[in-house]
């Protein structure tokens, strides 16, 4: 059984903080991480994808990745209340596979 | 924009009365995906499609079933709903290889 582990929260972190969220997968052969930004009754939205290990800039958001340790990260900088939401963690597994295993997300509040 | 939409936003339907919701994309992904997402957990993987090849999880109940009648449309069937399929139904797409999954808005489905 191919598992996807998130801390559900709540996170919370005071404005302009960084938060950082965890991830950890169980199946060695995951190719592919995602993160989704998720808001109370809409639709996940894709933040950051990242493929290989280290570490992955867009903005105020970073990914990383350890595949050794089957850890997945993403660090957001000056958080904002608007950060508020729920993050999912994404990983698809080896190529060939086309589905998506998703954690249950961690939901995070940024007070202001 | 290239974009993924579910119609329609909400849907009520009445205990044991089939209902449609409708997803198409502009995108030309080979690849749909219908999720099934209650409050507070994870998206739950019902069936996808990969061009017409359908594939159906193991434990989606036979009361759902799928269409997809061309690249750009697919449609998910519930033939008898029960109380327990009142939820968020989401559409997602994507391209072969390692690319995200996009998902539409959502279908929010509600039974009387």
């Amino acid at each position: 059984q191919k598992e996807v582990e998130q801390n559900s929260g709540p996170l919370s972190v005071p404005e302009g903080a960084i938060a950082s969220l965890n991830c950890t997968y169980s199946d060695r052969v995951s190719q592919s991480f995602f993160w989704y930004r998720q808001y109370s009754g809409k639709s996940p939205e894709l933040i950051m994808s990242i493929y290989s290990n280290g570490d992955k800039e867009d903005g105020r958001f970073t990914a990383q990745l350890n595949k050794a340790s089957q850890y997945v990260s993403l660090l957001i900088r000056d958080s904002q209340p608007s950060d508020s939401a729920t993050y999912l963690c994404a990983v698809r597994p080896g190529a060939g596979s086309y589905q998506l295993t998703f954690g249950k997300g961690t939901k995070l509040s940024v007070i202001p | 924009d290239a974009m993924v939409i579910q119609n329609p936003r909400y849907q009520v339907t009445q205990f044991g009365k089939p209902v449609t919701l409708s997803c198409s994309q502009t995108l030309n992904h080979n690849v749909m995906y219908w999720y099934q997402q209650k409050s507070s957990q994870a998206p739950k993987l019902l069936f996808h499609y990969y061009d017409k090849d359908f594939n159906n999880e193991a434990d989606t109940p036979d009361n759902f079933q799928s269409r997809r009648p061309n690249t750009s449309f697919c449609f998910l069937d519930i033939r008898s709903p029960g109380l327990g399929d009142a939820a968020m139904y989401l559409c997602a797409t994507t391209n072969s290889g390692n690319q995200p999954q996009h998902f539409g808005d959502g279908t929010r489905l509600s039974i009387l």
